[in-house]
């Protein structure tokens, strides 16, 4: 099972928006509705963002959004806050009983 | 709240074991399948390893099939993965996970180092 394959890094000012893409193939993330994304500040422990595409986990702010499109699946996070920067890791179920991530974005807010 | 905290990593050389624990805390230990999830320096995240609660169903990545096993004990709310037959490429923080259904994993431990070295 191959990684899915992410920007290394993105980035944009205070209250802009931005979009990471996670792209991987139809045996993972195009033929799954299980994707997965992840906030992770360096030294801490990774933070569940979005499942199952788009849902949100409680406490988690209506800023962050997923979708997906075929073999990509998107990340969009909407009024960058300066908290928001981090690394941000995708995930899919990949079948048979496996999971697969991406190679993780850093969010840098300018 | 539910608290994850790994231990048992540090530095080994390489064909050398490791044993990790995640003790877990703030929830129901015996109700939820758990994995192990890896980082390598400047990668990804790796999934590893799944169990079910009862331990009865296992599954791993193919990279870590005979050398490492996942394995807990709801007694003591923790979770293992023993590592055997240790190289270099699995020098990387290791992270307890709660899985869920949905093919996420909602709480996360900090992690601990595991460095393979001579």
């Amino acid at each position: 099972q191959s990684a899915l394959t992410q920007p290394p890094s993105a980035s944009g000012s205070p209250g802009q928006s931005v979009t990471i893409s996670c792209t991987g193939t139809s045996s993972d993330v195009g033929g799954y509705n299980y994707i997965s994304w992840y906030q992770h500040h360096p030294g801490k422990a990774p933070k569940l963002m979005i499942y199952e595409v788009s849902k949100r986990p409680s406490g988690v702010p209506d800023r962050f959004s997923g979708s997906k499109s075929g073999n990509t699946a998107s990340l969009t996070v909407s009024g960058l806050q300066a908290e928001d920067e981090a690394d941000y890791h995708c995930s899919s179920y990949g079948g048979n009983n496996n999971l697969v991530f991406g190679g993780g974005t850093k969010l840098t807010v300018l | 709240e539910v608290e994850l905290v790994e231990s048992g990593g540090g530095l080994v050389q390489p064909g050398g074991s490791l044993r990790l624990s995640c003790a877990a805390s703030g929830f129901a230990f015996s109700t939820l399948w758990m994995s192990w999830v890896r980082q390598a320096p400047g990668k990804g995240l790796e999934w590893l390893a799944n169990i079910k609660q009862d331990g009865s169903e296992k599954y791993y990545v193919d990279s870590v099939k005979g050398r490492f096993t996942i394995f807990r004990d709801n007694a003591k709310n923790s979770l293992y993965l023993e590592m055997n037959s240790l190289r270099a490429e699995d020098t990387a923080v290791y992270y307890c996970a709660r899985y869920r259904p949905w093919q996420a994993f909602d709480y996360w431990g900090q992690g601990t180092l595991v460095t393979v070295s001579s």
